[in-house]
């Protein structure tokens, strides 16, 4: 079965560190991997998409990596600021399928 | 930047009444999807349309459900008789090319509330 998941759940933090969330996927027949960010009551808000032969992609204060042998990617946000508190979605593309497949969130919240 | 823009964003129905939730995509994208994200849980994928037909559908997707894109511009997200359990945000999303080689662009969303 498809499946994604993201580790933690939630997670607090200080204002200017840096922290990794993390997407784990069940086949690693995939097209690409795509990070989104949504915002109380709001839509997703596409930042990074990883092909399958890519090994990461930057935007900015953001680095998303992918091991697609391993099953996993990661997002690295650099120097948090409390405008990054939002829950960040993780969703695979697969082989099998014309959809994306979405990991559960990870709600971040980052304190002045 | 281009957006992709949903109508209205918040909708409360009486169950048994049919719904329709309407989507403009961004203009020169070619592939439009319908994900809905119940209260708490994660987002599902519904349904994919190209080219005045659908691509995929979930199993969600059951008779009560149907899309249309009516002209150029407008995709349409139709529930005919409308049950508690369809309560969620039903969000829009459209890309350029297939989702496998370019990103899907999602809207605010639509909330639909089912009394």
């Amino acid at each position: 079965k498809q499946e994604v998941t993201q580790i933690p759940a939630a997670l607090s933090v200080p204002e200017g560190e840096n922290l990794v969330l993390n997407c784990s996927f069940t086949d690693s027949a995939i097209y690409n991997l795509q990070w989104f960010r949504q915002d109380p009551g709001k839509g997703l808000t596409s930042l990074l998409l990883i092909q399958s032969s890519q090994r990461e992609q930057t935007s900015g204060r953001l680095n998303a990596s992918l091991d697609k042998s391993s099953g996993r990617s990661t997002l690295y946000i650099a120097a948090s600021q409390p405008g990054d508190s939002a829950t960040y979605l993780c969703a695979v593309f697969y082989n099998q399928g014309g959809k994306l497949i979405f990991g559960q969130g990870t709600e971040l919240s980052v304190k002045p | 930047e281009p957006e992709v823009t949903q109508t209205p964003s918040h909708q409360v129905t009486q169950m048994g009444q049919e719904v329709i939730l309407r989507c403009v995509p961004i203009s020169n994208h070619l592939y439009f999807y319908w994900y809905r994200q119940i209260l708490g849980q994660k987002v599902e994928f519904l349904v994919s349309f190209y080219n005045n037909e659908i691509s995929e559908k979930s199993e969600i997707f059951d008779d009560q459900f149907s899309v249309e894109r009516p002209d150029g511009s407008n995709f349409t997200l139709k529930i005919r008789s409308t049950k508690l359990e369809d309560s969620a945000m039903y969000f829009c999303a459209s890309s350029e090319e297939t989702g496998r080689r370019q990103p899907q662009h999602f809207g605010d969303g639509t909330r639909l509330s089912i009394l």
